[in-house]
């Protein structure tokens, strides 16, 4: 089956610029994630969707970031304007219904630069 | 609140030799862990997972783990390095109640470097 596609791969900007980040999960999965991965450290939950409902975005940056999950498929995840911390890796995975014990499968990431 | 904590960032190993990267975790519940790995510029990949079956959880590419509630840890192991187990680990475990279900509290990682 096929894994979960994140794009772009790699994005270098400037500060104050915007950005966006693209996620298709595997397909029949309910429960969407993003993660922040900075560099040295373990990835950090941004976002979490059920279907197209937010679970939890305790996390998330609102005055900066914001995510939306159109029709419970697709994800995207935007910046605007992006800061120099916020550079990362931006990891989406995906699972089957969220439960505690089910496996979250992961993108590749997207790797993004801000200077 | 769930946690893990990692100790070692970088773990070298002769290839051969036994790997033991070690996690221990924080949790108001019974808890579900999980390791992952990483190799360069990919995402993750599960190794394992413990979701309270069997304390011993044996896993992909020959690693498992053990989940010791008495010492809140669920250390990885592998007998014998393979120049291929180069890369980072993650250990990791599950929120279990509310808007926290499901979504995975990750340590810091541990950066495994095999010599020939």
């Amino acid at each position: 089956e096929a894994g979960v596609a994140q794009s772009p791969r790699y994005k270098i900007i400037e500060k104050r610029q915007s950005v966006a980040f693209w996620c298709n999960p595997i397909s029949g999965h309910a429960t969407l994630y993003w993660y922040q991965q900075i560099l040295g450290q373990g990835p950090k939950l941004l976002i979490q969707f059920q279907n197209n409902g937010v679970v939890d975005d305790s996390q998330l940056p609102k005055d900066r970031f914001s995510a939306e999950r159109l029709k419970g498929v697709d994800s995207t995840l935007k910046i605007q304007p992006a800061k120099l911390e916020d550079s990362a890796v931006y990891l989406c995975a995906s699972s089957l219904d969220g439960a505690e014990n089910t496996e979250a499968f992961f993108g590749q990431g997207t790797r993004l630069t801000v200077v | 609140a769930q946690s893990v904590t990692q100790l070692g960032s970088h773990v070298s190993v002769s290839e051969g030799a036994l790997v033991l990267l070690r996690c221990n975790y924080s949790s108001s519940v019974p808890p579900y862990l999980f390791w992952y790995v990483q190799y360069p510029n990919q995402g993750l990949q599960l190794l394992l997972k413990y979701t309270s079956a069997a304390t011993l959880v044996k896993g992909i590419n020959g690693f498992e783990a053990e989940f010791k509630k008495s010492e809140t840890s669920f250390h990885l192991t592998k007998p014998s390095a393979h120049m291929s187990d180069a890369a980072e680990y993650f250990c990791a475990v599950s929120g279990a109640r509310g808007s926290t279900l499901g979504r995975l509290y990750f340590g810091r990682g541990t950066q495994l470097t095999v010599w020939p």
